[in-house]
């Protein structure tokens, strides 16, 4: 199984802050990858895919870079809708495996 | 809108089964690849398994936690997915949702149902 690590697991940011969240996989998986979004009680959101396009409705505040190993999601200006928690998800091979997540609170 | 409806959890004792229905509108259901992810309390996002439409072949693929146990499939004439799981252990106890799948991925999320297993 491709193993993806994500870092950091929490981070504290201010409104306004530019916050990036990595993810590493154990092998290249081009990019096979998605980034969402989970607010507490609430279903998962995409709002990456194919590492770097924008899911349609998605604040271009969110970007996402990478290819092979070494992924990043970075929001540019961090408003207050945007604390909630992080994964990633590669799709390159079965089985499909997430990062364990990053929790975005507020400073 | 896609509606995805997951139903058919509750609390199972520990090597007992359990039938996860999820019940699907306004997209091409027989068309659709779908998927089951799981969360188990407090914890991160799992993904369990996936089956393809039956126009690419209806294969599944799963976790290799599943081992055996788990079988997704659906009922085309009712736009539902079903995940069935066999020989439950406590680790399995967590909301389980289906998805969409979409560019290779998950796309459209249900709520999820809970399955608790436990003596």
């Amino acid at each position: 199984d491709i193993q993806m690590t994500q870092s950091p697991s929490s981070l504290s940011a201010s409104v306004g802050d530019r916050v990036t969240i990595t993810c590493r996989a154990s092998q290249g998986i081009r990019n096979d990858l998605g980034w969402y979004q989970q607010k507490p009680g609430k279903a998962p959101k995409r709002l990456i895919y194919a590492a770097s396009s924008l899911q349609s409705g998605v604040p271009s505040r969110f970007s996402g870079s990478g290819s092979g190993t070494e992924f990043t999601l970075t929001i540019s200006s961090l408003q207050p809708e945007d604390f909630a928690t992080y994964y990633c998800l590669q799709h390159n091979s079965y089985p499909h495996t997430f990062g364990q997540g990053t929790k975005v609170e507020i400073k | 809108e896609v509606q995805l409806v997951e139903s058919g959890g509750g609390l199972v004792r520990p090597g007992g089964s359990l039938r996860l229905s999820c019940a699907t509108s306004g997209f091409t259901f027989n068309n659709a690849w779908m998927s089951w992810v799981r969360q188990a309390p407090g914890k991160g996002l799992e993904w369990v398994g996936r089956i393809k439409s039956k126009a690419d072949g209806g294969t599944t693929d799963y976790a290799s936690f599943v081992k055996g146990r788990f079988i997704i499939s659906t009922d085309d004439s009712k736009n539902t997915l079903f995940l069935q799981m066999n020989s439950l252990k406590s680790e399995d106890t967590a909301v389980y949702s289906c998805t969409t799948m979409s560019r290779g991925s998950s796309d459209q999320w249900g709520q999820g149902t809970l399955v608790t297993v436990s003596s």
